[in-house]
């Protein structure tokens, strides 16, 4: 079935550092895929997505580029805030009758001052 | 507007008993899709309404089961629980089903 994998966290990082955090996706046919941030004690919000293949999705210096031919997704910013700290979900969405998500199991990323 | 609101926020149960989650859907919003979401874990589709009716339904026994009102705010009930039903339960809307979902904040439930 579809499946989504991310790297395992937590991820550490100091102010300012580039980030990348690696997802890659099972599936058959032409899913859209996403990313969603959720902060401690609070639901899902939707980051970014990108519907077909070479899609960049980009919001608040995140972006990711959806690659077919290595069936990824992976996530970057260019500096990372502290306020960035929190658990990342990469997810895919098959857009044939009903949809669903599928999630990763997140990252945690932790950012320090 | 008002987004995507569910009760209680935490709740505490005895195995065996039965739970009812609520959840009001963003305004002008048709669908609702409910997942389970275990400590460290990623959230889990359970199913998914439209305009009333169960349109999608994930890999949870029958004793998950859920409702979808006129107004289309909805319900998830669980019958004798027990103690892997302990989640955070997320409800999310959509406008139509193929579009962009809305996620509430949760509600935490543990069985003990």
């Amino acid at each position: 079935g579809d499946s989504v994998t991310q790297m395992e966290g937590p991820v550490t990082l100091s102010e300012e550092a580039f980030l990348t955090i690696n997802c890659t996706y099972t599936a058959t046919g032409y899913p859209s895929l996403f990313w969603y941030v959720q902060y401690p004690g609070e639901g899902l919000q939707l980051l970014l997505k990108a519907t077909k293949a070479d899609d960049k999705g980009s919001n608040k210096g995140f972006e990711a580029t959806y690659r077919k031919e290595t069936t990824s997704f992976h996530l970057e910013k260019g500096s990372v805030q502290v306020s960035d700290s929190a658990v990342y979900f990469c997810a895919l969405r098959k857009d044939t009758g009903f949809q669903k998500l599928v999630f990763g199991t997140g990252t945690r990323l932790l950012v320090s001052p | 507007e008002t987004g995507v609101t569910q009760s209680p926020t935490h709740l505490i149960k005895t195995r065996g008993q039965q739970v009812t989650l609520r959840c009001s859907s963003q305004s002008g919003h048709n669908t609702v899709s409910w997942y389970q979401q275990a400590l460290g874990q990623g959230p889990q589709f359970i199913f998914q309404y439209y305009r009333e009716e169960e349109n999608g339904r994930g890999n949870f026994p029958p004793r998950f089961s859920g409702l979808q009102f006129p107004n289309y705010s909805s319900e998830l009930n669980v019958n004798a629980l027990e103690l892997d039903d302990s989640a955070l339960y997320l409800c999310a809307s959509s406008l139509e089903a193929n579009t962009e979902a809305f996620f509430g904040q949760g509600t935490r439930l543990t069985v003990v």
